[in-house]
């Protein structure tokens, strides 16, 4: 299995609280992302980083922002959590954009939002 | 706009009925399509990558194709084992990673 850890694995916070999630890699790989995955929607974007300090947006960026301060690790913080912003999220690392490799996902995290 | 429709959204089978699954797509440059395997309560595991069109991979009963504006994957006599939800994504140049909605595929004994 691909080094990638998410911390927590599970959540419950009140709403208009603020959330951090971590993604840790062991594996250097140069693209990390962020998604959300509800029923009915598939996995959907929120951010995704290629390279320390670089970070771009995606479908579902709203109320959500990220920080990748070095090559390991990736945070998405929820800044007020509301209810709709209850979901299970996945990281997924990734080593170019050459096309040439997959996207190896951690295991994801269970935040629910009351 | 890059996007990833799949269909069905759920496909039931008899164990050993052969079907495919669509995965049809736009991208601004395409650098790779990918099917995954989901299980529930669990992550995405990597099946297949195809790059260009008319390429073709194959991991026991499933074969992944690919065209300009689609892919597919062929499941040959399926097993209930093979019961889970299959996720197409696209990549584009700048290393976004796009996926489409999933099929949910069931197989009966």
């Amino acid at each position: 299995d691909a080094g990638i850890t998410q911390s927590p694995r599970h959540k419950v916070t009140e709403t208009g609280t603020p959330v951090t999630l971590r993604c840790h890699q062991t594996e250097n790989h140069r693209y990390m992302y962020w998604y959300r995955q509800d029923p009915g929607h598939g996995l959907r974007l929120i951010h995704y980083s290629y390279g320390v300090k670089d970070t771009d947006k995606g479908e579902v960026s709203d109320g959500y922002s990220v920080s990748r301060s070095k090559t390991e690790d990736f945070l998405l913080t929820l800044e007020s959590a509301t209810s709709s912003q209850t979901s299970v999220y996945f990281c997924a690392i990734s080593e170019s954009n050459r096309g040439n490799t997959e996207a190896f996902f951690g295991q994801g995290t269970r935040l629910t939002v009351v | 706009e890059d996007q990833v429709t799949q269909s069905p959204e759920a496909l039931r089978l008899q164990e050993g009925e052969s079907s495919s699954l669509n995965c049809s797509y736009t991208v601004s440059g395409l650098r790779g399509l990918f099917w995954y395997r989901q299980d529930p309560g669990k992550g995405p595991e990597f099946l297949f990558t195809l790059y260009s069109a008319g390429e073709e991979k194959e991991k026991e009963r499933l074969k992944a194709t690919l065209t300009k504006k689609e892919s597919f994957l062929h499941i040959t006599a399926p097993k209930p084992e093979d019961s889970a939800t299959y996720l197409c994504a696209v990549q584009d140049q700048g290393g976004k990673l796009i996926f489409g909605q999933g099929t949910e595929l069931s197989v009966k004994p």
